[in-house]
């Protein structure tokens, strides 16, 4: 069984702080995605990342994944208090095409307070 | 964009009895859904993986007689907690993909049990 460990687990900080959450996990990844999740919802896609080395950026937010596809991270410049939520990694082992299933990291509880 | 309904959003039973909660798919056709189970603050557990027309595949740990899992059109796939105790009280949530090789899963918005 794949783990994916994201770190830290909680998060409290200032709005306008900076701030990064890591995802690794001991096995490749095919393909990594990274959600946000609020309480009594279900979770949001951010973002796909798929190439080793890759980095996306969607406005205060960018993504990277690990040369060797086995970690990733988010961080979020700036942050603001509707950055709060639960943010979750999912990765995907094996070979590419979405045959496979999602395995979600264990999750990030950020808290953006003014 | 793509939507997946799910229904209840919420529901209080009585230990010893089902309930059924449906996760459907509004503007495409899913061949594959997945069941998950998240307590508070933590992350979401795949429960089970129901193609369309077959059995569902449960993950390791997961009674497959507890969570009965229907997925008999192309939009729609239920899971029914039998006979439900308190212990199984969590936030059940469902997701979609439309096709066998799509990467983008479609999250409902989750059902949260609450077993008496």
């Amino acid at each position: 069984t794949q783990l994916l460990e994201q770190s830290p687990q909680f998060l409290s900080i200032q709005e306008g702080e900076n701030l990064t959450v890591y995802c690794n996990s001991s096995s490749v990844f095919s393909s990594l995605q990274w959600y946000r999740q609020e309480p009594g919802e279900g979770p949001v896609l951010l973002v796909t990342v798929v190439t080793g080395g890759e980095v996306k950026k969607l406005k205060r937010l960018t993504f990277q994944f690990g040369d060797a596809r086995k970690d990733s991270s988010l961080h979020i410049t700036a942050a603001q208090p509707g950055d709060t939520g639960l943010y979750l990694c999912a990765g995907r082992f094996g070979t590419a095409g979405g045959g496979n299933k999602l395995t979600f990291g264990t999750g990030t509880q950020l808290k953006v307070e003014l | 964009g793509a939507v997946v309904s799910q229904h209840p959003s919420w529901v209080i039973c009585k230990s010893g009895t089902s309930v059924k909660i449906e996760c459907r798919s509004l503007d495409f056709q899913a061949t594959t859904m997945f069941w998950y189970r998240q307590f508070p603050k933590q992350s979401l557990m795949l429960m089970a993986t129901s193609n369309e027309g077959s059995k569902a595949t449960y993950e390791q740990g997961v009674e497959k007689d507890k969570f009965l899992i229907n997925h008999a059109s192309l939009t729609l796939s239920t899971l029914t907690v039998t006979s439900a105790h308190p212990e199984d009280s969590s936030f059940y949530i469902c997701s979609a993909r439309e096709g066998a090789y799509n990467e983008k899963l479609f999250f409902g918005s989750g059902t949260q049990l609450s077993v008496l």
